[in-house]
């Protein structure tokens, strides 16, 4: 079975911090290891796509890494500010047209 | 810059209604999905269609789901007899191209089945 697993479930940074997210997922076939950003009540908005070839990208203050052997990915969020508080949804792509989600991490970020 | 609009953004219906949600993905896209998020829980993936025709679906879309392109602009997900258990948001979602390709997600409508 496809599964995508997030943690924490949730945290709290002060504006500022760094962060890590960390997702590890089971899913065949493997395309692509995706991140997307979701704010309350909104569509989700991506962040980076990865495929099984690479271990890192970077948008902005978000940096991603995949190690497709161990099946894990990380998000990391530098100098976190206000506008970051949101749920970070891991997403693995099963073949060419399927998103499977994570159920995500809910950051919020304090002054 | 471009973005995938959908309509209405809330809807109210009674059980046994159809439902039609409409969307209109970006311009030169060539894929579209229809995800939906039940409250409080994963995004799940509904349908995936390209020329005019679906390419992949879901367990969850059964013979009570139905997807349309009646125009050049609008994508379509029709409900034919809602039941409580479909309320949730639902999203539209395009991308140019399939495979590693970002899709870019509307806002959602919230339906409400009662």
């Amino acid at each position: 079975k496809n599964q995508v697993e997030q943690s924490p479930q949730s945290l709290i940074i002060l504006e500022g911090k760094n962060c890590t997210l960390q997702c590890n997922y089971t899913v065949s076939p493997f395309s692509n290891l995706r991140w997307y950003k979701q704010d309350t009540g909104r569509g989700p908005v991506s962040l980076t796509i990865m495929t099984f070839s690479e271990n890192t990208k970077s948008n902005g203050r978000y940096t991603a890494t995949l190690d497709a052997d161990t099946k894990q990915s990380s998000l990391h969020i530098t100098a976190s500010q206000l506008s970051d508080s949101a749920s970070y949804i891991c997403v693995v792509s099963v073949g060419d047209y399927k998103l499977s989600f994570g159920a995500g991490t809910t950051v919020t970020v304090r002054a | 810059e471009p973005e995938v609009t959908q309509t209405p953004s809330h809807q109210v219906t009674q059980m046994g209604q159809e439902v039609i949600l409409r969307c209109v993905p970006i311009s030169n896209h060539l894929y579209f999905y229809w995800y939906r998020q039940i409250l409080g829980q994963k995004v799940e993936f509904l349908v995936s269609f390209y020329n005019n025709e679906i390419s992949e679906k879901s367990e969850i879309f059964d013979d009570q789901f139905s997807v349309e392109r009646p125009d050049g602009s609008n994508f379509t997900l029709k409900i034919r007899s809602t039941k409580l258990e479909d309320s949730a948001m639902y999203f539209c979602a395009s991308s140019r191209l399939a495979g590693v390709e970002t899709q870019y997600f509307g806002p959602g409508t919230r339906l409400l089945v009662l």
